[in-house]
């Protein structure tokens, strides 16, 4: 499974714009970039997932590089809900069962 | 609510308990997955469930034996477990896309199982 390398930890302040790094250098052409999130004490929840446009949805925005090797996910205006571990996921779409890797991924404080 | 339910949210048992897991959706998927999380890991894909045939099994100790009856409801039953399988189980289910669907999971709030 190709892999994806996030920073540990980010912190933001609230109402503030976050961009959350990810690395894919090993991504194949049929692999989409999948982010999901954490909350504590709660499964996982879908964010959003592209292919090689830049993708927008009510939650945030994901930025596909051009080689597609790296994205990163925008949060317009961070809120303290959004204090969670972000998930970056390749995955493909069409394959068969969706076996997603999930990795450590990205803890998000916000500041109040 | 996310659709997807587990039962029980807490669970004890010792290492000679026999007990199961519930998970059900009300999604109308067609593919369910078990998830383990232990503290400070990454979660672990244990089973994938499509259209109630087991496709996946990540090399996953005997001692954990899935069950899914229909496309709705998903088990997974423990036996003999040890301390090491303490953790939250998370139940996730999808419509896959190559069955028309967005692939996206919906995941449960997860049980927390403790084996002492």
């Amino acid at each position: 499974d190709a892999k994806t390398t996030q920073p540990n930890s980010m912190e933001s302040n609230e109402e503030e714009p976050v961009h959350l790094p990810c690395n894919h250098s090993t991504i194949s052409g049929t692999d989409y970039i999948h982010w999901y999130r954490q909350l504590p004490s709660q499964g996982p929840e879908y964010v959003i997932h592209g292919l090689t446009s830049n993708v927008n949805n009510r939650m945030a925005s994901l930025a596909i590089a051009e080689d597609r090797k790296s994205s990163t996910l925008i949060l317009h205006r961070a809120t303290l809900r959004d204090a969670a571990v972000y998930y970056c996921i390749l995955g493909r779409i069409g394959g068969g069962s969706e076996k997603l890797v999930f990795g450590k991924g990205t803890k998000l404080t916000v500041n109040p | 609510e996310t659709g997807v339910t587990q039962t029980p949210r807490h669970l004890v048992m010792g290492m000679t308990n026999k007990k199961s897991l519930k998970c059900e959706q009300h999604l109308g998927h067609n593919a369910m997955y078990w998830y383990k999380q232990s503290a400070k890991k990454p979660l672990e894909l244990m089973f994938v469930y499509s259209l109630e045939e087991r496709v996946e099994n990540n090399s996953v100790p005997s001692r954990f034996s899935p069950e899914c009856p229909n496309s709705s409801h998903l088990f997974l039953h423990l036996h003999t477990l040890q301390p090491e399988d303490s953790a939250l189980y998370l139940c996730a289910s999808s419509h896959q896309a190559h069955l028309g669907g967005t692939g996206e999971l919906f995941f449960g709030e997860g049980s927390r199982l403790t084996v002492l």
